[in-house]
């Protein structure tokens, strides 16, 4: 049962314009996101964050957006550099865990951003 | 230069031999985890300590063994067990292993089966 799900594998984009990179899930006691971004045989680094309290968060370049009703949630590019070209992967948190910090991942979004 | 160093970067397996791949971490982080990444595949959760001496299997344990005797180092122990055990492993740490902690990952070790 995939709790978070990432339903495009891959994604062009032009050099400049905006990304848009999607994320569905169905557990609603989640209530911590985060986007990670990953090059090959490199382990993931850590891009951005938001709590279920805000709708937006945005730093720089990336923005997230959540819709806690729709459960989904969006990563935005603006705008596109060759340099993101990476797989992005969506994960989640539970409020409560009950010990240690148990992220579910997302399947990743392949992103390719061309000149 | 603070982090977490993985290795070896690549490792091939016999059959019915075990495995252990290091993770070694300078972050003084208490919480250290092993993810399983398969192609095409978001990331597994195999084990993870919030203290030396003390770990908890993830979603995927089966054919896996790891020990935490130091605070920086979270060694994973792939056995014969695990029949399918070639994937891309992470190892990652977080500064307690509380709920909205982010993680920080090493760079991998690809394993295969010879």
């Amino acid at each position: 049962d995939q709790q978070v799900k990432q339903n495009s594998p891959s994604l062009s984009v032009q050099e400049g314009r905006i990304s848009i990179l999607n994320c569905d899930y169905t557990n609603s006691m989640f209530d911590y996101f985060l986007w990670y971004k990953k090059y090959p045989a490199e382990g993931p680094t850590f891009l951005i964050s938001i709590s279920s309290i805000k709708d937006k968060n945005e730093d720089g370049r990336f923005t997230v957006f959540l819709n806690k009703s729709a459960k989904h949630l969006s990563l935005h590019i603006v705008p596109s550099q060759p340099g993101d070209s990476a797989v992005y992967f969506c994960a989640a948190s539970p409020i409560l865990t009950g010990g240690g910090n148990k992220l579910t991942f997302g399947t990743g979004t392949q992103l390719k951003v061309e000149l | 230069d603070g982090g977490i160093t993985q290795s070896p970067k690549y490792l091939f397996r016999k059959e019915g031999q075990n495995v252990t791949l290091s993770c070694e971490q300078n972050l003084n982080h208490d919480a250290m985890y092993w993810y399983r990444q398969d192609p095409g595949q978001g990331l597994r959760l195999i084990y993870y300590s919030q203290i030396v001496n003390d770990f908890q299997k993830g979603d995927i344990a089966e054919g896996y063994s790891v020990s935490r005797e130091k605070k920086e180092s979270f060694p994973l122990t792939v056995t014969s067990a695990q029949k399918n055990p070639t994937a891309f492993y992470l190892c990652a740490s977080s500064i307690s292993g509380g709920a909205n902690e982010k993680l920080f990952f090493g760079s991998g070790t690809q394993l295969s089966v010879l």
